[in-house]
């Protein structure tokens, strides 16, 4: 099975920083990588594909980069509704979540 | 709109068994992959189950062998049959439309909770 390790699994952000969160696999899953965004209480969205491919509708100020094992979820300038937590997933081999990165004030 | 609407949810003793529903619309149910995926209270996300438009079926090892999945198109529903349920399948069940790119889940339903408990 693929393992898909994230870190930070927390981070502390002020509105306007950029934060950077970054998701490793286990072994080589090429571009396989999705990251999403989860709220409390809420359905989770997908935010990118194809580990840098922005799904429709998602604000620029999301990026993703990376191939292989090694990735990484950009935002570019935090805002308000931004706080929440962040899981990468891979789907080259069925699917794996990581285990999330809970962005907080 | 794309609109998925699980339900279904509810207390079970441990040993027992479990049916949820998913209704979709909004959207050719038939020509989509669709996914169960949860997550229990302060845990992450976790994939539960596959099912491909062609029927092919996917499991993790957690739940493989006591979880079925499984789709009716003419109702454009999706189910997933838990059975031998334990405390550690008490969770917030999510289903989720599996994407044309990437494989990745580009909808999701507002989840049902399922509590395992005696």
């Amino acid at each position: 099975d693929i393992q898909m390790t994230q870190s930070p699994s927390s981070l502390a952000a002020s509105v306007g920083d950029r934060v950077t969160i970054t998701c490793r696999a286990s072994q080589s899953i090429y571009r396989y990588l999705n990251w999403y965004q989860h709220k409390p209480g809420k359905a989770p969205k997908l935010l990118i594909y194809a580990a840098s491919s922005l799904q429709s509708g998602v604000p620029s100020r999301f990026s993703g980069s990376g191939s292989g094992t090694d990735f990484t979820l950009t935002i570019s300038s935090l805002q308000p509704e931004d706080f929440a937590t962040y899981y990468c997933q891979q789907s080259y081999d069925t699917w794996t979540f990581g285990q999330g990165t809970k962005v907080e004030i | 709109e794309v609109q998925l609407v699980e339900s279904g949810g509810g207390l079970v003793q441990p040993g027992g068994s479990l049916r949820l529903s998913c209704a979709a619309s909004g959207f050719t149910f038939s020509s989509y992959d669709m996914h169960w995926v949860r997550q229990a209270t302060g845990k992450g996300l976790e994939w539960v189950s596959a099912i491909r438009s062609a029927g092919d079926t996917y499991y993790p090892g957690s739940v493989k062998g006591r979880f079925t999945i499984s789709r009716e198109n003419v109702k454009s529903s999706l189910y997933l049959q838990m059975n031998s349920l334990t405390a550690g399948d008490t969770a917030v069940y999510y289903c989720a439309r599996g994407g044309r790119l990437g494989e990745s889940f580009d909808s999701w339903g507002q989840g049902t909770l399922v509590t395992v408990s005696s």
